[in-house]
């Protein structure tokens, strides 16, 4: 079983629509959750970080976090063409700051 | 503004003939990263520096290999490069190494064997 697992995509979505990805962890002992954006050819920004159970906005984008499932999700609302880009899940290894990425799930926003 | 700068952007190199990539940050972090991505793959962490302590990852090859000089560079040396070793490496650091801090990542030097 492969530490992080994200919904394989691509997924795509119409603009103004909402878009939904997931991500599943192996280490019930993490702690830290990231979700990056990754443009095509563009090393890994930040978007998104949570740390505990339930609901964090941050504009148009909503991070989830369920401990008991061993589940995060990202979704962002009102899509644009720019959130066309691959988005990455990282969660820190239990008792390390390490990160562990997921492959990614690539978003296209079509006009 | 504060940043992590990577050197060069792309790099080419002929099989078997060592490379070196380089990595500077003005964020004054304790911890610098090496990772390598290939094509639609998740970022795989080859080692990483906490201040001078190296830390390799269990699975990198022998022929890849890191130094630190200072707090501000680190570099990623990679002694005899196979076309395999053809990716994405992106350095990233991290304040001080502690559970729920952010990583940052430079640009990336995208890497072409020949």
């Amino acid at each position: 079983q492969k530490e992080v697992e994200q919904n394989s995509g691509p997924l795509s979505v119409p603009e103004g629509a909402i878009a939904s990805l997931n991500c599943t962890y192996s280490d019930r002992g993490s702690q830290s959750f990231f979700w990056y954006r990754q443009y095509s050819g563009k090393s890994p920004e930040l978007i998104m970080s949570i740390y505990s159970n339930g609901d964090k906005e941050d504009g148009r984008f909503t991070a989830q976090l369920n401990k008991a499932s061993q589940y995060v999700s990202l979704l962002i609302r009102d899509s644009q063409p720019s959130d066309s880009a691959t988005y990455l899940c990282a969660v820190n290894r239990a008792n390390d700051y390490k990160l562990s990425f997921g492959a990614g799930t690539t978003v296209t926003v079509r006009a | 503004d504060a940043m992590v700068i990577q050197n060069p952007r792309y790099q080419v190199t002929q099989f078997g003939k060592p490379v070196t990539l380089s990595c500077s940050q003005t964020l004054n972090h304790n911890v610098m990263y090496w990772y390598q991505q290939k094509s639609s793959q998740a970022p795989k962490l080859l080692f990483h520096y906490y201040d001078k302590d190296f830390n390799n990852e269990a699975d990198t090859p022998d022929n890849f290999q890191s130094r630190r000089p200072n707090t501000s560079f680190c570099f990623l040396d990679i002694r005899s490069p196979g076309l395999g070793d053809a990716a994405m490496y992106l350095c990233a650091t991290s304040d001080k190494g502690q559970l729920k801090e952010t990583q940052y990542f430079g640009p990336g030097t995208r890497l072409l064997v020949l």
